[in-house]
């Protein structure tokens, strides 16, 4: 039961374009998402968050959006760059106070060509 | 570098037997996580600990253990290991738990022969 889907496990974008990286999730409770990043033979990297209580965050080139009517977010990256090239998790959680636990989706590789 | 230590790196070893693999949280952290990132499962949660209590659980096996120490450092204990749990195995950590973003340590990678 995959709770939280990456349907595109590859995407390949060239530099200073636009990468948009798609994620859905089936669990209403689910109320705080992230995004991570991971190069090989590392630790997945925290990239940005979003709470349900909004639709919009945005750091930097990274902009995450959440639909959740449609129970989808997206990270939005502009300008991509080469060093962007990695394998993007999406991520959610919904337990609350001093518990947590990340449900991750299967991730998608980014490959940012020059 | 996320300031979350693992150790070891690597490790090998035969079906049957156990292993133990640390973490070290972030300074000021109190919640450790673990999870198994396997080849056709991606990345699972396996459980919390938060200052020294069990918090969350997800599908550990029951051959797996964990404890978080007074000092806040983790161990994982895995034993009767099998062929599939090779894997690699990340350790997070938190300040508090949900809301706040995990940072994840380098992993170790599990070889079961």
């Amino acid at each position: 039961d995959q709770q939280v889907k990456q349907n595109s496990p590859s995407l390949s974008v060239q530099e200073g374009r636009i990468s948009i990286l798609n994620c859905d999730y089936t669990n209403s409770m689910f109320d705080y998402f992230l995004w991570y990043k991971k190069y090989p033979a590392e630790g997945p990297t925290f990239l940005i968050s979003i709470s349900s209580i909004k639709d919009k965050n945005e750091d930097g080139r990274f902009t995450v959006f959440l639909n959740k009517s449609a129970k989808h977010l997206s990270l939005h990256i502009v300008p991509s760059q080469p060093g962007d090239s990695a394998v993007y998790f999406c991520a959610a959680s919904g337990l609350t106070g001093t518990a947590s636990k990340l449900t991750f989706g299967t991730g998608t590789r980014l490959q940012v060509t020059l | 570098d996320s300031g979350v230590t693992q150790t070891p790196k690597h490790l090998i070893t035969a079906t049957g037997q156990r292993v133990t693999l640390r973490c070290s949280p972030r300074s000021g952290d109190l919640s450790v996580y673990w999870y198994q990132q396997s080849l056709d499962q991606g990345l699972q949660f396996l459980i919390q600990y938060y200052n020294g209590e069990e918090r969350a659980k997800g599908n550990i096996l029951e051959r797996f253990s964990a404890q978080q120490f007074p000092d806040l450092h983790s161990e994982l204990n895995l034993s009767s290991l099998e062929l599939g749990d090779s894997a690699l195995y990340f350790c997070a950590s938190s300040v508090v738990g949900s809301y706040d973003e995990q940072f994840f340590g380098p992993g170790t990678r599990l070889t079961v022969l």
